[in-house]
């Protein structure tokens, strides 16, 4: 069976400064995708970025990153300058390639940006 | 707009109440899915489908029901509501190939069960 874990529950940073989302993963699928979703306390789910698991170099999207470690089966998030806007829920997911919708999360990590 | 329409946003039941809550995209996607999100939890799959006619089960999937009798539509049904259904209800969709990385997702139903 598929399973995400977030350990962190909660997270502080400073405006301007980076922050790391810990997420790791437990599949027995040779080929799958990872996600990370932002839910802004407006509670919709906004995709922010994607790493396929035969994709060799790491996913970027603007200031996201994502930390991929196939053999450690990690799949952080980096934030590079976080801004205000940033503060909100962080949810990690990952799919079978043969699953189609079929999404399973992790807990999540709330994460609140400091002035 | 293009995207994933839920309706109602937000609904209160008394117990053994039934209802259905409606979800609908205009993507072409084919494959959709229900989620309920509690507190302090991440978002647990209830049904999903992977095209017109076809449904199948997800994590948790006991006191729901669902058809999808069309691409465009994907209703989900409370038999006979329970408080443990109260919960924020999520529907989504996606396309095939490259277009199934992504799960596009609705605004949320927000569901209160006395």
């Amino acid at each position: 069976a598929q399973k995400i874990t977030q350990t962190q529950p909660g997270m502080f940073v400073q405006e301007k400064e980076a922050v790391t989302l810990d997420c790791t993963y437990d599949t027995s699928d040779q080929s799958y995708g990872l996600f990370w979703y932002k839910q802004p306390s407006s509670g919709e789910m906004i995709f922010l970025i994607y790493q396929g698991s035969y994709d060799e170099q790491n996913a970027t999207e603007g200031r996201y990153s994502l930390n991929f470690q196939k053999a450690r089966k990690s799949a952080n998030l980096v934030i590079s300058a976080s801004q205000l806007g940033d503060s909100a829920m962080y949810f990690c997911a990952m799919r079978s390639y043969n699953q189609g919708g079929k999404l399973i999360f992790g807990q999540g990590t709330e994460l609140s940006v400091k002035p | 707009n293009a995207g994933v329409t839920q309706t109602p946003k937000f609904q209160v039941l008394k117990t053994g109440q039934s209802m259905t809550l409606q979800c609908a995209q205009d993507m072409n996607h084919e494959y959709m899915s229900w989620y309920r999100q509690d507190p302090g939890m991440g978002l647990r799959l209830i049904h999903y489908s992977v095209g017109a006619g076809i449904t199948d089960q997800g994590e948790v999937p006991n006191g729901y029901n669902v058809s999808r009798s069309t691409t465009e539509d994907f209703p989900l049904r409370l038999l006979s509501a329970a408080p443990s259904q109260t919960s924020v209800y999520f529907c989504a969709s996606s396309g095939q190939g490259s277009g199934a990385n992504v799960l596009t997702f609705g605004a949320g139903s927000r569901l209160t069960v006395l």
